[in-house]
C-alpha cells in the first residue's frame, strides 16, 4: 500500500472557525510533511515530523498547529485563518527524514477556502 | 528563497513529440527528484537522480544532472495526451525538498 490519504477533500471555513485536516499513511514511514500550495505555484514546506517529533517549522503562523498522534497520523489544526490562507494543503510521507533525501509520497490534498 | 527555477514555464506539444524541461537549483544536493502533478491533485514521484549520477532512464523518461551548473533536465519521449500535467523538479538537501517553479505541459491529441 503506497497510499497517503487526506480528509476532507474540500473545506470551506470562516475566519472564526476551528477545523482540522487529517492525513494517514500505512507504509511504515517515519517522516511526515505538510505543504501549502497556491494556484500555479510549487508546494511550500510548512512542517516536518520525524519519528513523531516536530523537526522543522518553516516560520508558519501559529494559527496553523500541527500534531502527530502516532507514526501513521498527521493532523493540521486550523484556527482564525485569513482569506490568504486559502490553498491546497498537501500531506506527504517518506521512509526517513534527513540525509538520504527520500522519495516523498503525497496525498491528494485538501482544497481549503477561507471566507 | 531557495526555490529553483524551471523553464519553460509552459510547453504545448503534439502527441508523439518529445518534451524537454529544464531545472536550476541553488543549494548543494543529495539528489534531484522530479514529480508530476495533475491539476489540483497530489504530486507523484517520477524519478530520482543522485548527485554522483549524470543520467538516468525510466521508461519514456530521461533525466540528466549537471552538478557543476546546478541544473537538471527531464525529457519525456513519445508524449501522450495523458502526460498533460505540471512537472516539478525538487532539490533534496539536508533538510527538505525544495521545489522548482514548475513546467505546465500540454500534450495535444
Amino acid at each position: 500500500d503506497t497510499e497517503v490519504t487526506q480528509t476532507p477533500k474540500h473545506l470551506v471555513m470562516g475566519m472564526t472557525n476551528k477545523k482540522s485536516l487529517k492525513c494517514e499513511q500505512h507504509m511504515g514511514h517515519r517522516a511526515m510533511y505538510w505543504y501549502k500550495q497556491k494556484a500555479k505555484k510549487p508546494p511550500e514546506l510548512m512542517f516536518v515530523y520525524s519519528y513523531e517529533k516536530l523537526s522543522i517549522n518553516e516560520s508558519v503562523p501559529s494559527r496553523f498547529s500541527p500534531e502527530c498522534p502516532n507514526s501513521s497520523l498527521l493532523n493540521l489544526h486550523l484556527h482564525a485563518l485569513q482569506p490568504e490562507d486559502s490553498a491546497l494543503y498537501l500531506c506527504a510521507s517518506s521512509q526517513v527524514w534527513g540525509l538520504a533525501g527520500d522519495t516523498q509520497y503525497f496525498g491528494p490534498g485538501t482544497r481549503l477556502t477561507v471566507l | 528563497s531557495q526555490q529553483g527555477e524551471e523553464d519553460p514555464q509552459a510547453l504545448s506539444i503534439q502527441e508523439g513529440e518529445n518534451a524537454t524541461m529544464n531545472c536550476s537549483y541553488k543549494t548543494s544536493i543529495n539528489n534531484l527528484q522530479w514529480y508530476r502533478q495533475n491539476s489540483g491533485r497530489g504530486l507523484v514521484h517520477l524519478i530520482l537522480i543522485r548527485s554522483n549520477e549524470r543520467e538516468k532512464h525510466s521508461g519514456r523518461l530521461r533525466v540528466t544532472l549537471d552538478t557543476s551548473k546546478k541544473s537538471s533536465s527531464l525529457l519525456i519521449t513519445a508524449s501522450r495526451a495523458a502526460d498533460t500535467a505540471s512537472y516539478f523538479c525538487a532539490a533534496s538537501g539536508r533538510r527538505a525538498l525544495t521545489f522548482g517553479s514548475g513546467t505546465r505541459l500540454q500534450v495535444q491529441p
